[in-house]
């Protein structure tokens, strides 16, 4: 079946940086894009930006430029999600998600806890 | 950014009832509205997409009306699992905003 497959929780301090993945399977990887979307704990989506994993293309939502940067490895139907200079705020779930061509989030990853804290 | 606002924020409804929530886009955006699901714990889910286009297997209580900025998801008789928060999101330019969320409890 058409799904998504995101890495595991994880645990980093302050300043550092996360790199989230989302693996593909049961379609054509290539010809959807993949977004990110966040969740922080109490609060509702947020759109992160989103990847071509052709070509590598990338749009970004502006309140990340310059700390977030989504890559991809098409040899292994997998997308990543890094995060740099982590601060609390970026305490959230970590969901990717496949952009159908209804122009809608239609198959979603399980979502990745990424708990920042000294 | 295209801002999108949804009403009400939160809602208490009994099975049977029939629900409406309102999305309201700060620009027109067409027919690019979409509409998920969010349960405690789980990914959200696409319910309906294009206004008024159901995803494949969701039941036919859930329906989309609305063009330009003014939009409504109806839940024509409330089940148990109906229960749950519900998203718009405009995918007409990006950022493709959501709205803050409607929680629909008992």
């Amino acid at each position: 079946q058409v799904q998504l497959v995101q890495s595991g929780a994880e645990l980093k301090k302050p300043g550092a940086s996360v790199k989230v993945s989302c693996k593909g399977s049961g379609y054509i990887f290539d010809g959807y894009y993949i977004h990110w979307v966040r969740q922080a704990p109490g609060h509702g989506l947020e759109w992160m930006g989103w990847i071509t994993p052709n070509i590598g293309g990338t749009s970004y939502a502006q309140q990340f430029q310059g700390r977030v940067t989504m890559t991809s490895d098409t040899s292994l139907n997998t997308v990543y999600m890094e995060l740099s200079n982590l601060r609390s705020d970026d305490t959230a779930v970590y969901y990717c998600a496949r952009w159908a061509n209804a122009y809608a989030m239609d198959v979603w990853g399980q979502g990745t806890t990424v708990t920042v804290s000294s | 950014d295209i801002q999108m606002t949804q009403s009400p924020s939160s809602l208490s409804a009994s099975v049977g009832d029939r629900v409406v929530i309102t999305c309201r886009a700060s620009q027109s955006i067409n027919s690019y509205l979409n509409w998920y699901q969010e349960k405690p714990g789980r990914a959200p889910k696409l319910l309906i997409y294009l206004v008024s286009s159901l995803q494949s297997g969701v039941p036919s209580r859930f329906s989309g009306s609305g063009s330009g900025t003014d939009f409504t998801l109806t839940i024509s008789s409330l089940r148990p699992e109906d229960f749950a928060t519900y998203y718009c999101q405009q995918s007409y330019s990006a950022p493709f905003t959501f709205g803050q969320g409607t929680k629909l409890d008992i």
